[in-house]
């Protein structure tokens, strides 16, 4: 079966330039997180869905960060204008809703897209 | 609030040495407890789990034990290789909801 997949793998570009990172999470996933990955900060979860419906995005950094999930086989994490203070790895992560028994469904995550802003 | 604090790396062993990596948690009600591994390159994958208080997880060689107690989960193995090099993270995932908190990760070398 397919995992979590992520586009680009890597993206370098300059300062004030538009960037678009895409995911799409494992079929049958309700759950959808975006998270970034820094040496200084770790992993910080920026914003999730659930059934394509953002429900916290107290993690996006600033106004010039902006996610969307038009279906649920696609989401978006766009960054505009950049700044090289984004430069990290952007993760994207799926998972299912909890069974009858509770507790949550196992978190998938994607390979990365690391993004570099010169 | 949901918490995780895990022990600051980075951790250097000789293969075949003993491993510990300790995690605390803070939470709300009874939350799952997870471990998640991060290969060089790679995105995380989970290692092993625990959804209640005393249950062991285990995989790989890995084990867990969910301590309501003294709220921890302490990752170990007894002798590990230099295929587990990587980034471990511990978590936590509250009983109701889907959202998952991470503590700061250890990274682990095993050297020859």
């Amino acid at each position: 079966d397919a995992g979590v997949i992520q586009s680009p793998r890597h993206e370098v570009t300059e300062m004030g330039q538009e960037v678009t990172l895409r995911c799409k999470p494992i079929s049958g996933h309700d759950y959808l997180f975006w998270y970034r990955q820094t040496m200084m900060r770790g992993l910080e979860l920026l914003i999730y869905f659930n059934n394509n419906v953002p429900i916290d995005d107290s993690g996006m950094p600033e106004d010039r960060f902006s996610a969307k999930m038009p279906n649920a086989s696609f989401s978006t994490l766009k960054i505009q204008p950049s700044e090289p203070r984004d430069s990290a790895v952007y993760f994207c992560a799926s998972s299912s809703s909890p069974g009858l028994a509770g507790g949550p469904g196992e978190l998938f995550f994607g390979e990365g897209s690391r993004l570099t802003v010169l | 609030g949901n918490s995780v604090t895990q022990m600051e790396g980075p951790v250097t062993l000789s293969e075949e040495a003993f491993l510990t990596i300790n995690c605390t948690y803070t939470a709300t009600g009874y939350p799952s407890l997870f471990w998640y591994v991060q290969y060089p390159g790679e995105g995380l994958q989970l290692l092993l789990k625990a959804t209640k208080a005393d249950d062991k997880g285990s995989n790989k060689g890995f084990e867990a034990t969910y301590r309501k107690e003294t709220t921890s989960f302490h990752l170990e193995k007894g002798s590990v290789q230099v295929s587990d090099s990587a980034v471990y993270f511990c978590a936590l995932s509250p009983y109701t909801g889907n959202q998952f908190y991470f503590g700061t990760g250890t990274s682990l070398t095993v050297i020859p």
